[in-house]
């Protein structure tokens, strides 16, 4: 079984310009989520969705990053203009329902630089 | 004060030894409990989850909670080199679907 893909693996941009990742969950997972993780600290929750609609985006800075789940499957996430304090690791995860985020499988990631 | 507190390290130890980690959390709504792994250069990986206090082995692992004292650990067994990578608590309130880590203990098992 193919775990969570995304990409880019690894993204170097200028500030202000605009930046977009991927990401293909586990078959069958309805459950998506982003998440965001600086140098040293641990993945904080961007977005969350339960097939395409968003039922958590408190956190998502919404000035500047959006994000989509077209038919409930694959989600881009994109920052336009990306600023130098946006550089992270930028996570996506998957489960099924009723695992309660626990069981969630995470992907490579995407690291951003923002120079 | 960060709802999750882990140490996080740098902690280094000989091959074989016992290795302790440990978090701590204010919020007395968080009911389920989770390690995590996290090699350099991935996302992390599920190790164990526990719901309630008490303990659950899984291997070399065991993993604690103490809800009376808001303290949870992780115990890896005879600790080989493959095990070094950054350990990341995570927990959920009741109702919640929304994770929430701790910063992760950076592990060097020395061979």
């Amino acid at each position: 079984e193919a775990g969570v893909v995304q990409s880019p693996r690894y993204k170097i941009i200028e500030k202000k310009q605009p930046v977009a990742f991927w990401c293909n969950p586990i078959s069958g997972h309805n459950t998506l989520y982003w998440y965001r993780q600086n140098l040293g600290q641990g993945p904080e929750l961007l977005i969350r969705y339960e097939n395409e609609e968003a039922v958590d985006d408190s956190q998502l800075p919404k000035d500047r990053f959006s994000a989509e789940r077209l038919k409930g499957v694959d989600s881009t996430l994109k920052i336009q203009p990306a600023e130098l304090g946006d550089s992270a690791v930028y996570l996506c995860a998957s489960s099924s329902r009723g695992d309660r985020g626990a069981e969630a499988f995470f992907g490579q990631g995407t690291r951003l630089t923002v120079v | 004060q960060k709802e999750v507190e882990q140490d996080p390290g740098p902690l280094s130890v000989p091959e074989g030894a016992i290795v302790s980690l440990n978090c701590t959390y204010s919020n007395s709504a968080f009911q389920y409990f989770m390690w995590y792994r996290q090699y350099s250069r991935k996302g992390p990986e599920l190790l164990m989850y526990t719901y309630s206090s008490g303990n659950k082995e899984d291997g070399r692992f065991t993993a604690q909670v103490d809800k009376s004292s808001k303290y949870i650990s992780l115990f890896i067994r005879d600790s080989q080199p493959s095990d070094s990578a950054t350990y990341l608590c995570a927990m959920i309130k009741g109702g919640s679907e929304k994770l929430v880590f701790g910063k992760g203990t950076k592990l060097t098992v020395n061979p």
